[in-house]
């Protein structure tokens, strides 16, 4: 069936330390990844997507690589910052399954400065 | 672009009345509309799709005659939770999907909060 595994959180770093949240999926077919950003007492945000397998989405200063062959797409950062606290969704439109959104459990992030 | 605002934000209101959450796709059409829930400390879950013009597909567990949703027009969703308890009191999230070329992108709503006294 589909579904997506995330790494567990809460991840605490410091400010500045590089970030990588990891990202696994299963799914048929290859379908467009996404990652959502949820701050504190707000809704959620999309911070970044890629539409096909080797696409690398980027915003923020966020990166995540479509890895077809290894089915994964890890969130990226090369220097966290405090405003970068948040819970992190992994996701994807399930092909087979009236594109359903397909979620991770999110990923906790706290960044101390 | 691709903005979604629901309404009201923050809701309270007493054991037993019912409440309507309006979302609201604000400078694109949404054929398809959803709308989740969101347990403390916990990922969505979706509760419905909501399909313009026909009735919307419900998610296993979740009540249909409890959770009633109407999707009048291509901008506009509504969910109405109805006879509300306490239990009903959580974070509720829609999302209006956007397609661009071959690839569907869900522009999610700020939420609403809803607590039942």
């Amino acid at each position: 069936g589909n579904s997506v595994t995330q790494m567990e959180g809460p991840v605490t770093l410091s400010e500045e330390a590089f970030l990588t949240i990891n990202c696994t999926y299963t799914a048929t077919g290859y379908p467009s990844l996404f990652w959502y950003v949820q701050y504190p007492g707000e809704g959620l945000q999309l911070l970044l997507k890629a539409t096909k397998a080797d696409d690398k989405g980027s915003n923020k200063g966020f990166e995540a690589t479509y890895r077809k062959e290894t089915t994964s797409f890890h969130l990226e950062k090369g220097s966290v910052q405090v405003s970068d606290s948040a819970v992190y969704f992994c996701a994807f439109f399930a092909l087979d399954s009236n594109y359903q959104l397909i979620w991770g459990a999110g990923t906790k992030l706290i960044i101390k400065p | 672009g691709a903005v979604v605002s629901q309404h009201p934000s923050r809701v309270i209101c007493k054991s037993g009345t019912s409440v309507k959450i309006e979302c609201r796709s604000l400078d694109f059409q949404a054929t398809t509309m959803f709308w989740y829930r969101q347990f403390p400390k916990q990922s969505l879950m979706l509760m419905a799709t909501s399909n313009e013009g026909s009735k919307a597909t419900y998610e296993q567990g979740v009540e249909k005659d409890k959770f009633l949703i109407n999707h009048a027009s291509l901008t506009l969703s509504t969910l109405t939770v109805t006879s509300a308890h306490p239990e009903d009191s959580s974070f509720y999230i829609c999302s209006a999907s956007l397609t661009s070329g071959s690839t569907d992108t869900q522009y999610f709503g700020p939420g609403t909060r809803l607590t039942v006294l």
